[in-house]
């Protein structure tokens, strides 16, 4: 399918316990970004790649990791999840100066 | 810093009322202005977007314009219907940038 996905989409685990986050477009946009959503917050950026093996840090980036060997894939990972870490995570991707395209998004849950 | 100021909601209106959503930004430069539209249990959609000042977008009878004496970017619609009912999103990406920074967003509920 075209588009940018996410999976899962809904996560539980436990305190402590390293969870991964997938994101995969079909665009071969050059940019892809993680946010969390979290009530009065907004969006927050946690991290984003300019291109494949170039990432960068954004706004709320402590305890998440980024990789990104492929183009069409760019994981988020919690290494040592923590409760502060439950929200909702959204994918987004685009090309320089273009509409962000954002994933359905991963509700993960840190108990 | 960058940053964007939009109204708490909810918002909550009759069918065909009219619609504001506040929003007001700080920023360094020319910033790209825009508001998404997230739907119940979706991802987030560009409803419109501004890049220089006096610019106004639209789409979907919403409109908004980019107003650089004001810093602000305010959403309008003549008539909302049940179906505009979602969470909507301002934000702005800094100048030579395609970082996004949002607002706290606006819940919007119209009934029949």
């Amino acid at each position: 399918d075209a588009g940018i996905t996410q999976s899962p989409r809904y996560k539980i685990t436990e305190t402590g316990r390293q969870v991964t986050l997938m994101c995969h477009q079909t665009w071969s946009h050059s940019y892809m970004f993680w946010y969390r959503q979290d009530l009065g917050h907004g969006l927050r950026l946690i991290y984003y790649s300019a291109a494949a093996d170039i990432t960068d840090k954004g706004e709320v980036p402590d305890g998440y990791v980024v990789s990104r060997s492929k183009t069409e894939n760019f994981p988020l990972t919690l290494e040592s999840a923590t409760r502060s870490q439950t929200s909702v995570y959204f994918c987004a991707s685009t090309d320089p100066g273009n509409e962000q395209f954002f994933g359905p998004g991963t509700r993960l849950t840190v108990l | 810093g960058n940053s964007v100021t939009q109204m708490e909601g909810p918002v909550t209106l009759s069918e065909e009322a009219f619609l504001t959503i506040n929003c007001t930004y700080t920023a360094t430069g020319y910033p790209s202005l825009f508001w998404y539209v997230q739907y119940p249990g979706e991802g987030l959609q560009l409803l419109l977007k501004a890049t220089k000042a006096d610019d106004k977008g639209s789409n979907k009878g919403f409109e908004a314009t980019y107003r650089k004496e004001t810093t602000s970017f305010h959403l309008e619609k003549g008539s909302v219907q049940v179906s505009d009912s979602a969470v909507y999103f301002c934000a702005l990406t800094p100048n030579n940038t395609d970082k996004l920074i949002f607002g706290t967003g606006t819940r919007l509920q119209v009934f029949p």
